[in-house]
């Protein structure tokens, strides 16, 4: 099975801009979590989306957005960019209950510089 | 809320050392534990899990046994080799935070010759 892919893997962008990342989950996964990875705050849950449904959302301001499509594949989006959304932005997947056992599988990340 | 904490790196080992890396955490529920690693320019992998007290999660050579009374999942492995420099976070999974993973600031590992 194919793994969890993300795209794009590098990005720039500057102030002010907006941006969509993209993920798609493993075939089968109903469910794609989002996080930020940055060196200062470590890894932090933004999301999760559930069958086109927003199922759980993290401490982040409201220029950080999501929706999930039929096919489950998930965009990310931040729009008015500051310097410090730099980060990496990891996409995860899991089958979909809300079930506390399952393992949720990371993608190769999205790398943002905003300059 | 949920939180959990790991030791301070970097780890410097010579390779065939023992390894531990010290990870507690603090749930409202009864949570699932789980160790990623991720190497240099790449996502986290899992690398073992635990979902119960008392069971041991094992891959690769490297074990984790979840304690419920000491709330700790500490990562042990006999013998490091120089492929095991990687950053690994312990994390948990709770059904409190909507089942989302909560990670430590992870453990930077350098193993050398």
């Amino acid at each position: 099975k194919a793994g969890v892919t993300q795209t794009p893997r590098y990005l720039i962008k500057t102030r002010g801009q907006q941006v969509t990342l993209s993920c798609s989950p493993i075939s089968g996964h109903r469910s794609v979590s989002w996080y930020q990875q940055t060196p200062g705050q470590g890894l932090q849950f933004l999301f999760e989306y559930f069958s086109e449904t927003q199922r759980n959302k993290g401490n982040f301001p409201g220029r950080f957005s999501g929706r999930q499509f039929s096919n489950s594949r998930s965009e990310m989006n931040v729009s008015t960019l500051e310097l410090g959304d730099s980060a990496l932005y990891l996409c995860a997947s899991r089958p979909g209950g809300a079930i506390r056992t399952d393992t949720q599988y990371f993608g190769p990340g999205t790398r943002l510089t905003v300059l | 809320g949920d939180s959990v904490t790991q030791m301070e790196g970097p780890v410097t080992l010579s390779e065939e050392a023992f390894l531990t890396i010290n990870c507690t955490y603090t749930a409202t529920g009864y949570p699932s534990l789980f160790w990623y690693v991720q190497y240099p320019g790449e996502g986290l992998q899992l690398l073992l899990k635990a979902t119960k007290a008392d069971d041991k999660g094992s891959n690769k050579g490297f074990e984790a046994t979840y304690r419920k009374e000491t709330t700790s999942f500490h990562l042990e492995k006999g013998s490091v080799q120089v492929s095991d420099s990687a950053v690994y976070f312990c994390a948990l999974s709770d059904i409190g935070g909507g089942n989302k993973l909560t990670f430590g600031t992870g453990t930077q590992l350098k193993v050398e010759l």
